[in-house]
């Protein structure tokens, strides 16, 4: 068991630009997890998936942010036409049904910062 | 709307100091409330899980408390550490089913004095 891995750790993009974050959760947790963090405040929830299902997305989620999770493994967040709004840490957790306490997984977190 | 609370946003104390952080929420129907610790640029580490019928979960030197008809946890660190620096976040979640989001506090950032 390797733990939520994100990809990359760290982009640096231009304004307008589009970015993608990769999430491989813990092997066979079914739900998936995206928050964004800023500093000094706690992560907040953009979206979640159930397998491939993505069942709730925050209204922080605007139209420029997309997420998939095609074969209910792997999941992409793509944002596009980047603001400097939207510099902030991008984090990944995920969980399994099969634990009874549904204890949630972060991974390292993906860092944006849009110059 | 579920609101978390973490007072103080900073502490700090000398090595060896056993201490207690305060996490209060607004509404208490919660499934169950997660501790977190989180390095400085590093993601969050599950520290422990306190279902919504416990009274408090344990793992070494730390031990979690609910007060749910109350709307507070607790987390007691004993016998603190310099490597116990950092900070320490709670977050409550609603239900088990699809919607079942975290909601996080700001945090507590600790810093132990050797």
């Amino acid at each position: 068991d390797t733990g939520v891995s994100q990809n990359p750790r760290h982009k640096i993009t231009k304004r307008g630009q589009n970015v993608t974050f990769r999430c491989d959760p813990i092997s066979e947790h079914n739900r998936l997890y995206w928050y964004r963090q800023t500093l000094g405040q706690g992560p907040e929830f953009l979206t979640y998936f159930q397998n491939e299902a993505q069942l709730e997305k925050s209204r922080l989620l605007s139209d420029r942010f997309s997420a998939e999770r095609p074969k209910g493994s792997f999941s992409t967040l793509e944002i596009q036409r980047t603001e400097q709004g939207d510099s902030a840490m991008y984090l990944c957790a995920s969980s399994s049904d099969r634990d009874i306490g549904n204890t949630i997984y972060f991974g390292e977190g993906s860092w944006l910062t849009v110059v | 709307k579920q609101e978390v609370t973490q007072i103080p946003a900073a502490l700090s104390v000398p090595e060896g100091e056993n201490l207690v952080l305060n996490c209060s929420f607004t509404d208490s129907a919660i499934y169950n409330l997660q501790w977190f610790r989180q390095d400085p640029g590093k993601g969050l580490t599950s520290l422990l899980l306190i279902q919504s019928s416990q009274r408090e979960q344990t793992s070494g030197r730390l031990n979690a408390s609910l007060d749910k008809s109350s709307g507070r946890s607790t987390l007691y660190i004993a016998a603190s550490q310099p490597g116990d620096s950092a900070t320490y976040l709670c977050a409550v979640r609603p239900g088990p089913g699809a919607n079942s989001k975290l909601t996080f506090g700001k945090g507590i950032t600790l810093s132990v004095r050797p």
